[in-house]
């Protein structure tokens, strides 16, 4: 099953500024989502965008999704003390809402 | 709802001891998900249910883990006997068959296996 390849590993802003996340793929597929992830807590879902879509919207979240090379970002702006954490996409790899998540991006947003 | 609850929050065990995490999923939902997630390795899927069925569970790293769901509201992660590198951050999740993949994961337990 593949694995989303996230860039950069750990990123560093200061509030305000935009923060940008990369995930490539490997072989098609027909969705892809990001979570994120608190410290010491469990992941929660931000986004899913279809194959079908290039841009989403969900509040200061803006996801992109290029199919002909095989990544997508996500694009957090204005950001918040509040955002620092690691943000994951998942990609579709079976049956039964299996997916496969990817290495991850640890953002810090320095107030 | 109160989202998907798991017990306990933190276990710290011997090695060779067993351990039993537990899992209470999302009312009405019909997958579950066992996850593990270490710093070295990331977040891996362990085994995932459907309606109370054993999909997958090619990610169970050893006979020593085992799964079980008895009814669609509680599911068991054991690991008998346990061992040092067992210790890791272990996540349940469930979602709704139908909403296109979408996981409510749980808070996480934090084993410690010494």
């Amino acid at each position: 099953s593949q694995q989303g390849e996230e860039d950069p590993q750990a990123l560093s802003i200061q509030e305000g500024e935009n923060a940008t996340m990369n995930c490539s793929y490997k072989t098609s597929i027909n969705n892809l989502q990001w979570y994120r992830q608190n410290s010491g807590r469990g992941l929660v879902h931000l986004i899913l965008i279809r194959s079908n879509e290039r841009e989403k919207h969900s509040g200061r979240l803006r996801v992109t999704l290029d199919t002909s090379k095989k990544s997508s970002s996500l694009l957090i702006t204005a950001s918040r003390a509040a955002d620092t954490a690691s943000y994951f996409c998942a990609l579709p790899t079976g049956g039964y809402q299996k997916v496969t998540f990817g290495t991850g991006t640890k953002l810090q947003v320095i107030p | 709802d109160a989202g998907v609850i798991q017990s306990p929050r933190h276990e710290v065990t011997e090695m060779g001891q067993e351990v039993t995490l537990r899992c209470k999923p999302i009312s009405g939902h019909n997958s579950l998900f066992w996850y593990r997630q270490t710093m070295m390795r990331g977040l891996e899927l362990l085994i995932y249910f459907n309606n109370n069925v054993p999909i997958d569970d090619s990610g169970m790293p050893e006979d020593r883990f085992s799964a079980k769901m008895p009814n669609a509201s509680f599911s068991t992660l054991k690991i008998q006997p346990s061992e040092p590198r067992d210790s890791a951050v272990y996540f349940c999740a469930s979602s709704l068959q139908g909403s296109v993949n979408e996981q409510y994961f749980g808070p996480g337990t934090r084993l410690t296996v010494t």
